[in-house]
């Protein structure tokens, strides 16, 4: 199985901050990479697929970058709705493995 | 506009098998490059892939959970199911299916349903 490594597991942010999450694979997995959102008691949210592609509706703040086995995901000014649980996966190889999330918070 | 829900018990008793049901619409498992997957998430812990079908009853499954897991689809009821074998307590999560087409992100997914195992 590749596996997906999110760094940092935990974040505290201001309102109005750039906020930066990495997701490293143990494998070169090209651009097959998504990032979701999960609120608590939801179903997480597709945001960006293909490593840097918005998925549609999404506002803009919300990018993504990388490729091979090292993915950022960028929020460029923090809204206090952006307070969730973000999840990388890879869906380059079976098991589509997911990264372990990294919760945001308000600080 | 695509949507789906997963239905099935909320308690099971260990050793029991489950059986998960993913309703949907908006698209058609008879078409190609359509599939459903489900994925399970313990509480407060990560997302876990556990298996996929697609409109060619192609089907994936965990390598860790490969010999406890079937997926089927009835293409006429617009559902896939699940059935989980030898239920055990750490098999307790919320269970999501979602709309996963051929070589795409999973674009859409049910609410979840949570299913507890105890005695």
């Amino acid at each position: 199985d590749i596996q997906m490594t999110q760094s940092p597991s935990s974040l505290s942010a201001s309102v109005g901050d750039r906020v930066t999450i990495t997701c490293q694979a143990s494998q070169d997995i090209s651009s097959y990479l998504n990032w979701y959102q999960q609120k608590p008691g939801k179903a997480p949210k597709l945001l960006i697929y293909d490593a840097s592609n918005l998925e549609t509706g999404v506002p803009s703040r919300f990018s993504g970058s990388g490729s091979g086995t090292d993915f950022t995901f960028t929020i460029s000014s923090l809204q206090p709705e952006d307070i969730a649980t973000y999840y990388c996966q890879q869906y380059d190889n079976l098991p589509y493995t997911f990264g372990q999330g990294t919760k945001l918070e308000i600080k | 506009q695509i949507s789906l829900k997963e239905s099935g018990p909320t308690l099971v008793k260990p050793t029991q098998t489950l059986t998960l049901t993913c309703t949907f619409s908006g698209f058609s498992l008879s078409t190609s490059g359509e599939g459903v997957g489900w994925i399970r998430q313990p509480p407060g812990k990560a997302l876990e892939w556990l298996a996929l079908i697609y409109w060619d009853d192609d089907k994936r499954y965990s390598p860790s959970l490969k010999s406890r897991l079937t997926i089927t689809k009835d293409t006429s009821k617009n559902q896939v199911v699940l059935t989980m074998t030898n239920m055990d307590p750490v098999d307790t999560a919320t269970y999501y299916c979602a709309h996963s087409p051929y070589s795409n992100a999973m674009d859409v997914w049910g609410q979840g349903t949570t299913v507890t195992v105890s005695s």
